[in-house]
Formats: structure tokens, C-alpha cells, sequence
């Protein structure tokens, strides 16, 4: 069955280090999303692509980047880790265009920066 | 981006059909109404969607007002499984996004 896989799940990391947050789908999907899960925030997008070598900033994308080299994979780097990133990371993909398609969500990979 | 609105809470008591609300007043022509549920530890995961006419799924239905400025998910016996928070999303033609309000969280009583 097709998935959509986030890695690592859980990770600790210390403020100014390099981290880099995998997403890899297996529907061969297109559009591809970041978000972070704040308590009382909900979702927030972070970044999104489109297609292959295509980036789009979200509303939260300050400390983020993303590159889109292959359709399956949508890695997300905090160039340089901050306590404020601390928050649950969720991937998302989805085919076709237009409003008529669902999105599928990763399990979230839950980061801590100390 | 469009946006809409939700209570933030809701109780409902097990085996019992739950109504959930969303306005989205400023809904455009061409933008589908997708809702999705979180249950705990988990990440998002689709329920329905629709554009126009009312929709009926496995999971649950969706009622569309005539205007299309609110709509409804109806699930028809709620479990306990079905706690969880459900999101009420707009996605149109002319963007891919997904922006995600707060939700309303859904307490099932047993």
C-alpha cells in the first residue's frame, strides 16, 4: 500500500545545531506540506511544494527550509535549531490539482531543541 | 485564503449522531469543503469533502447549505473512537494548500 513516512519520530537536539526532518511518499503525489503543531496554535504551513525543484514559503517558514529534488521526498532543515521549533512536525502529500483531492498525513515527528 | 469558523468544543454521549458546524461565509465558487479529524498522537487524517451536493462516505456525511456559506459532518453513532479534534478546510481551485484552523474537539461520553 502507498504511505507517506516521516523520520525520525522523536528527536532532541541542541539550539544552533543543523536538523534535517525526512518525509518520503510512495503515492507518487505532486503537492507535498510541512506543518507544526503548537499547542493552542493548530496546524501551521510551513513550507509546500508543487512538483519537482518547486518551494513555496507558508505563513511560519522563518528558520526552514525545504528542497524538492524527487517526487517522494520532502526533507525540512532548521538551519539553525531554536527552542521556539520545538513542536510536533507533520508531512502531508497529495495528488491531482484542484480542490478535489485529499490530502495524507505522516505519524509527525515530535522535535525538542535544548 | 478563505476562512472558517468552528466551536471549539462539543460534547456528544456514545452511539448518538453528532452534528459538527463550520460558517466559511467567504467561500468562493469553485472552493471544496474538506474536513478532517486528529485523533490523539496522530496526525490528520481525511473524513469527506464536497463541493455542492451533500456527500456520504464510510466514515461519514457532509451537508452543504444551499449558499455553501456553512456546512455540516454528520457523524450518524458516534464511538469513543471518534474522539478527536475535526477540521473544516476550504481548498480551491487556484491554491493546493491546506490551512487549517483550530478545529472543535469532540468528546464522546460513554
Amino acid at each position: 500500500d502507498a504511505e507517506i513516512t516521516q523520520s525520525p519520530r522523536h528527536k532532541i537536539t541542541e539550539t544552533g545545531r543543523q536538523v534535517t526532518l525526512a518525509c518520503h511518499q510512495t503515492w507518487n503525489h505532486n503537492n507535498m506540506f510541512w506543518y507544526r503543531q503548537d499547542l493552542g496554535h493548530g496546524l501551521r504551513l510551513i513550507h509546500y511544494s508543487y512538483g519537482v525543484q518547486d518551494t513555496n514559503k507558508g505563513e511560519v517558514s522563518d528558520g526552514y527550509s525545504v528542497s524538492r529534488s524527487n517526487t517522494e521526498d520532502l526533507p525540512l532543515t532548521l538551519e539553525s535549531a531554536a527552542s521556539s521549533q520545538t513542536s510536533v512536525y507533520f508531512c502531508a502529500s497529495s495528488g491531482g490539482t484542484g480542490g478535489n483531492t485529499e490530502a495524507f498525513f505522516g505519524q509527525g515527528t515530535r522535535l525538542t531543541v535544548v | 485564503d478563505a476562512k472558517t469558523t468552528q466551536p471549539n468544543s462539543m460534547e456528544s454521549n456514545e452511539e448518538e449522531p453528532v452534528h459538527l458546524p463550520c460558517n466559511h461565509s467567504t467561500i468562493s465558487g469553485t472552493d471544496y469543503i474538506h474536513w478532517y479529524r486528529q485523533l490523539p498522537s496522530q496526525g490528520p487524517e481525511y473524513v469527506i469533502h464536497g463541493l455542492t451536493s451533500n456527500v456520504n462516505n464510510r466514515m461519514a456525511s457532509l451537508a452543504i447549505a444551499e449558499d455553501r456559506k456553512s456546512s455540516t459532518l454528520i457523524l450518524h453513532r458516534a464511538t469513543l473512537r471518534d474522539a478527536a479534534v475535526y477540521y473544516c478546510i476550504l481548498r480551491g481551485s487556484g491554491t493546493y494548500k491546506y490551512i487549517f484552523g483550530t478545529g472543535t474537539r469532540l468528546k464522546v461520553l460513554a
